[in-house]
């Protein structure tokens, strides 16, 4: 159980353009979803967090307006970089936290690899 | 604010057992994880302590003292699959994780 799953797994696109990212939990219900940047060689670092049917909350130095987050559902999450640019290139990877999980365990989708040209 | 502190890479051989220590401070506690990672692989959960004392579960085990800000998780009967990296990550009490920067372990026959 507890399987997150994310798609893409990988995508190119161009600079200026847009790039949407969806993270789901397959079999449980995610009330709140991470979306998490990994540079190479580099820790996760937070970037949003959203619960469903609320705004995502955004953290520190990460552009609300640039990164889109939709979190319609219990079950999905999407993510769009709007206007990429080379310097968005990188690993996105979501997480989701079960409702009602008192733990605060995280389960982690694939990943996305975005490279911007 | 959180600070996490772990050594960068560790080289251990097949077979042994290895320590990877967490180090961290912060203003909130409410529980600290372990993930592993292989490389352009997402995290996956090992463990999560947030008592004080060893928690085991098969070859891994992680330990946390709360007075110390200090975890470890301690890796036996080394298998080459093992070469990751080991993610520290604490919970200050807002259901989000702060992750280390990771400790590369490679695995050596």
């Amino acid at each position: 159980g507890a399987v997150v799953s994310q798609h893409p797994s990988w995508v190119i696109c161009k600079s200026g353009t847009s790039v949407k990212i969806e993270c789901r939990s397959l079999d449980f219900q995610a009330t709140t979803m991470f979306w998490y940047r990994q540079f190479p060689k580099q820790s996760l670092m937070l970037m949003a967090t959203s619960n469903e049917g609320s705004k995502a909350t955004y953290e520190q130095g990460v552009e609300k307006d640039k990164f889109l987050i939709n979190h319609a559902s219990l079950t999905l999450s999407t993510l769009t970089v709007t206007s990429a640019h080379p310097e968005d290139s990188s690993f996105y990877i979501c997480s989701a936290r079960a409702q009602g999980q008192g733990k605060y365990e995280q389960y982690f989708g694939p990943g996305t690899r975005l490279t911007v040209t | 604010g959180q600070n996490i502190d772990q050594p960068t890479e560790m080289t251990a051989t097949e077979g042994a057992i290895v320590q990877i220590n967490c180090t961290y401070q912060t203003s909130g506690f409410n529980g600290l994880f372990w993930y592993q990672q292989h490389a352009g692989e997402a995290p996956t959960f090992l463990s999560y302590n947030v008592l004080d004392g060893l928690e085991e579960k098969g070859r891994f085990s992680s330990f946390l003292s709360r007075s110390k800000g200090y975890s470890y998780l301690l890796l036996k009967e080394l298998q080459m699959k093992d070469s990751a990296s080991y993610l520290c990550a604490l919970n200050s009490g807002y259901s989000t994780l702060t992750f280390g920067k990771g400790t590369m372990l490679l695995v050596s026959p």
